[in-house]
């Protein structure tokens, strides 16, 4: 089955540092790997998305890069600001198949001034 | 555009209550609806979905249930709660298939419920 795989938070970061939170996946077929971002006491809202190999997904600073050699899409932005503390969420579905994506466990991010 | 709503936004509930939480999606016809529920660990657990009315699935067995009254209408119902049910539950959507924003869910905001 599929199953994805992200880093044990929580990760404490000061202010414009630089973050990365990993995330490898195991899947059967050609998935679309996606990044959730939940806000305290929200929902989740995507972040950014990558649907095919070497696809590289970005927004409001975030990258992350669809690596099928490695099956990993870690999270990556150059300078942290203390709004982005949240809980990050990598995810995965499978194209044409099944309707449940498989989500990570999350990772929280806790940035201090 | 698309929409969802999610309420109430907040509950407290007694064990041995009934629940009922609804959602509704607008800007759009026969999604794929979700309910998941989010513990203290906050990992998500898929507790049921649904591919249109009347269709639930669930994935875990529970004292909860679903149902689709209505295409875009999900509901998250218990006859009595438990204390191990509180937490924060959220609904959400996507699209069947085709279209740029095909696999990607869409969450409301979430209900948090707690058992006394």
């Amino acid at each position: 089955g599929n199953s994805v795989t992200q880093m044990e938070g929580p990760v404490t970061l000061s202010e414009e540092a630089f973050l990365t939170i990993n995330c490898t996946y195991t899947a059967t077929g050609y998935p679309s790997l996606f990044w959730y971002v939940q806000y305290p006491g929200e929902g989740l809202q995507l972040l950014l998305k990558a649907t095919k190999a070497d696809d590289k997904g970005s927004n409001k600073g975030f990258e992350a890069t669809y690596r099928k050699e490695t099956t990993s899409f870690h999270l990556e932005k150059g300078s942290v600001q203390v709004s982005d503390s949240a809980v990050y969420f990598c995810a995965l579905r499978e194209s044409g198949g099944s309707y449940i994506p498989t989500f990570g466990r999350g990772t929280s991010l806790i940035v201090h001034p | 555009s698309q929409t969802i709503h999610q309420w109430p936004a907040t509950l407290v509930q007694p064990v041995g209550s009934p629940l009922s939480l609804e959602c509704t999606v607008e800007g759009t016809s026969n999604p794929n609806l979700y309910w998941y529920r989010q513990a203290a660990g906050r990992g998500l657990q898929l507790l049921f979905y649904s591919v249109g009315i009347g269709q639930i699935s669930s994935e875990v067995p529970q004292n909860l249930s679903a149902s689709r009254p209505q295409d875009r209408q999900f509901i998250l119902s218990s006859k009595k709660l438990l204390l191990s049910d509180s937490g924060f539950y959220l609904c959400a959507w996507s699209v069947v298939a085709g279209g740029p924003n095909t696999g990607e869910l869409f969450f409301g905001e979430g209900s948090r419920l707690t058992v006394l």
